[in-house]
């Protein structure tokens, strides 16, 4: 069946930009999960959605960063006014059960100039 | 402060030999515990896990260990195969009131040499 499916795969942008990247998650997953990967570094979580329920954004690394979830399926993370240190794999994941096995897209590669 | 810590960035393995790939934890809190492989250009891929109450998971070649007082888990692959070459993510989730909070290691990568 179909995976977890993230657009762009790359996003090449200026600073100062704004970007928005897409997450289609599993059909019928109520979990989503937006986390990011640096040069050399760990994933970090960012934000996480459980169906109707308000987000945990206590992972977002500043108030440049939002992300929404329509309809309980597709979510958006949007990133303003881009900066360098911005520039990562962007992850997304969903699961059936909150945080219980979770199912990774294939990530969007931003670069910030 | 790095909640989890993957100290080996790197390991490398005979094929056919046991590839044990460490995770440490700084908190206690932690309740649930995962392993993810990840291949270059592709997203991490679930592998296995194991909750807080138990010491041991097992699915196939594949071993998890949680030892507790030591804060400590290790994944066991035995036998080793060259597709096994990847990097492995150990991750420790935390029940929160309204959420939780997944923390990940830096990783390691596994070289499986045939």
């Amino acid at each position: 069946g179909a995976g977890v499916s993230q657009s762009p795969s790359n996003k090449v942008t200026e600073k100062g930009k704004d970007v928005e990247l897409r997450c289609d998650p599993i059909s019928g997953h109520t979990a989503l999960y937006w986390y990011r990967q640096s040069l050399g570094q760990g994933l970090e979580f960012l934000i996480y959605f459980q169906g109707n329920s308000a987000p945990d954004k206590s992972g977002l690394p500043s108030d440049r960063f939002s992300a929404e979830r329509t309809g309980g399926s597709v979510s958006t993370l949007t990133i303003q006014r881009t900066q360098q240190e911005d520039s990562a794999v962007y992850l997304c994941a969903s699961s059936l059960v909150s945080w219980n096995e979770q199912f990774f897209g294939p990530g969007t590669r931003l670069t910030v100039l | 402060d790095q909640q989890v810590k993957q100290n080996s960035p790197s390991l490398s393995v005979q094929e056919g030999r046991i590839s044990i790939l460490n995770c440490d934890y700084t908190n206690s809190m932690f309740d649930y515990f995962l392993w993810y492989k990840k291949y270059p250009a592709e997203g991490p891929t679930f592998l296995i896990s194991i909750s807080s109450i138990k010491d041991k998971n097992e699915d196939g070649r594949f071993t998890v260990f949680l030892n507790k007082s030591a804060k400590h888990l290790s994944l066991h692959i035995v036998p080793s195969q060259p597709g096994d070459s990847a990097v492995y993510f150990c991750a420790a989730s935390v029940t929160l009131t309204g959420g939780f909070k997944t923390i990940f290691g830096a990783g390691t990568r596994l070289f499986v040499k045939a």
